[in-house]
């Protein structure tokens, strides 16, 4: 069995500033983990994904999110916040089989 | 390229009443996924397919849920019939392979009078 725990369902910060989104994963097996992005009336974007290697994953628009074993955490960061940026983000865990579970999801607030 | 195409994006009806939702994917896509993503929540699976043979649909209500991917490529996913719970947005995605990144369509939203 899998899980995705996203701590903090709401998250807002002025535009510039740090972003951190939090996340959580178990998994029996090595995991696949992914960053995806959702705008409104949107579908799921792919912002990220670590699979094997290196554990620090850089994405699309300056995002990057790094695989901690230890901790089972996948949290993902922006240096400085763009009000482009304001979205809701899922992190989800794969396992090998295509088997995919999401977290509930963020929602980032970006404010002027 | 053309990204996963879904219709309608947006259906009201009466409860009881049956539903259909279409998902054209990504060509070449081997693999097709139906979601269902509540309010404030992430997507959940209804069913996948490794072309036209349904792999994982533990979480298809079979009483009212039913699915079918004819020849491998387009998918339609329907209920009938349908109940005011039903209400959400179902999300259609594709994937080259069960390894492969998925890419979603834009969902259709779906409300249950």
């Amino acid at each position: 069995a899998q899980s995705v725990t996203q701590l903090g369902s709401h998250v807002s910060v002025s535009e510039g500033a740090l972003v951190l989104l939090r996340c959580n994963y178990s998994s029996s097996v090595p995991p696949y983990l992914f960053w995806y992005v959702q705008y409104p009336n949107q579908g799921l974007q792919l912002l990220l994904k670590y699979t094997t290697g290196a554990t620090l994953v850089k994405g699309i628009n300056g995002f990057e999110a790094e695989f901690k074993k230890s901790e089972t955490s996948f949290h993902l960061t922006k240096p400085s916040a763009h009000m482009s940026d304001a979205a809701e983000y899922f992190c989800a865990v794969s396992d090998p089989f295509g088997k995919s579970t999401f977290g509930d999801g963020t929602t980032l607030t970006v404010k002027p | 390229e053309a990204g996963v195409v879904q219709s309608p994006r947006y259906k009201i009806i009466e409860k009881k009443q049956p539903v259909a939702f279409w998902c054209n994917p990504i060509s070449g896509h081997n693999t097709l996924y139906w979601y269902l993503q509540n309010l404030g929540q992430g997507p959940e699976l209804l069913i996948r397919y490794e072309n036209e043979e349904a792999v994982d649909d533990s979480q298809l209500p079979k009483d009212r849920f039913s699915a079918e991917r004819l020849k491998g490529v387009d998918s339609t996913l329907k209920i009938q019939p349908a109940e005011l719970g039903d209400s959400a947005v179902y999300l259609c995605a594709s994937s080259q392979n069960k390894e492969g990144t998925q890419y979603f369509g834009p969902g259709t939203r779906l409300l249950v009078l």
